[in-house]
């Protein structure tokens, strides 16, 4: 199975939206709704922001949104601040495994 | 609180075998649904899934990897091990084991990782 496509790099301005596009197929993302977004640091674990496509666990803030149509998923992050500069994943699950995206470098300007 | 903590050698030779063990805490492998992953980074690069496996031994692997990786548990001692053969350089990467907790199909807390390098 061949890694989500996430593009290299995105940006904004504090207070800006950005919006960061997953793209599988129909045999992951587009089958499922098992859609999960990690937050990865330099130098530190990821650490789960979205679940299940649309579910924030507790403690990550209001900012951070997903959906999903047809073989691609998305994360908003609306209000961007400056700790949110990290590296972005998504992850599906795909009939007994799971893929993750190729990752996407998100800079505040 | 759930924790997980990878170990295992730093350093690894060409056609060896590497082993990683993952400690965790706050959660049973014996309890219905849980499970542990286990997810790579090479320097630079993103994250690639390796292999999960489940309260009841069940354990999903990567497809292109399969055929070198195996995971198994000790409930006892609260661990995982993974084991991959025939390590190359392209091996060499950040080794993280992660919780799945019951019928979850994401993945968390992690561990801090574990960087291998694969080097002769």
């Amino acid at each position: 199975q061949s890694a989500l496509t996430q593009p290299r790099s995105v940006s904004g301005s504090p207070g800006q939206s950005v919006t960061i596009s997953c793209t599988g197929t129909n045999g992951d993302v587009g089958a499922y709704n098992f859609v999960s977004w990690y937050q990865q640091h330099p130098g530190k674990a990821p650490r789960l922001i979205i679940s299940d496509v649309t579910k924030r666990p507790s403690g990550v803030p209001a900012r951070f949104s997903g959906s999903k149509s047809g073989n691609t998923a998305s994360l908003t992050i609306s209000g961007l601040q400056a700790e949110d500069e990290a590296d972005y994943y998504c992850c599906s699950y795909a009939a007994r495994n799971y893929v993750f995206g190729t990752g996407t470098e998100v800079t505040v300007l | 609180q759930i924790t997980l903590k990878e170990s295992g050698p730093t350093l690894v030779k060409p056609t060896q075998t590497l082993t990683v063990t993952c400690t965790f805490s706050g959660f049973s492998l014996s309890t219905s649904g849980v499970g542990v992953a286990w997810v790579r980074q090479p320097p630079g690069k993103a994250l690639e899934w390796l292999a999960l496996i489940y309260w009841d031994d069940d354990t999903r692997y990567s497809p292109s990897l399969k055929r070198r990786l195996t995971v198994t548990k000790d409930t006892s001692k609260n661990q995982v091990t993974l084991t991959m053969t025939n390590m190359d350089p392209v091996d060499t990467a950040t080794y993280y084991c992660a919780h799945r907790g019951p019928a979850n199909n994401w993945f968390g807390p992690w561990g801090l990782g574990a960087l291998v390098t694969v080097s002769s």
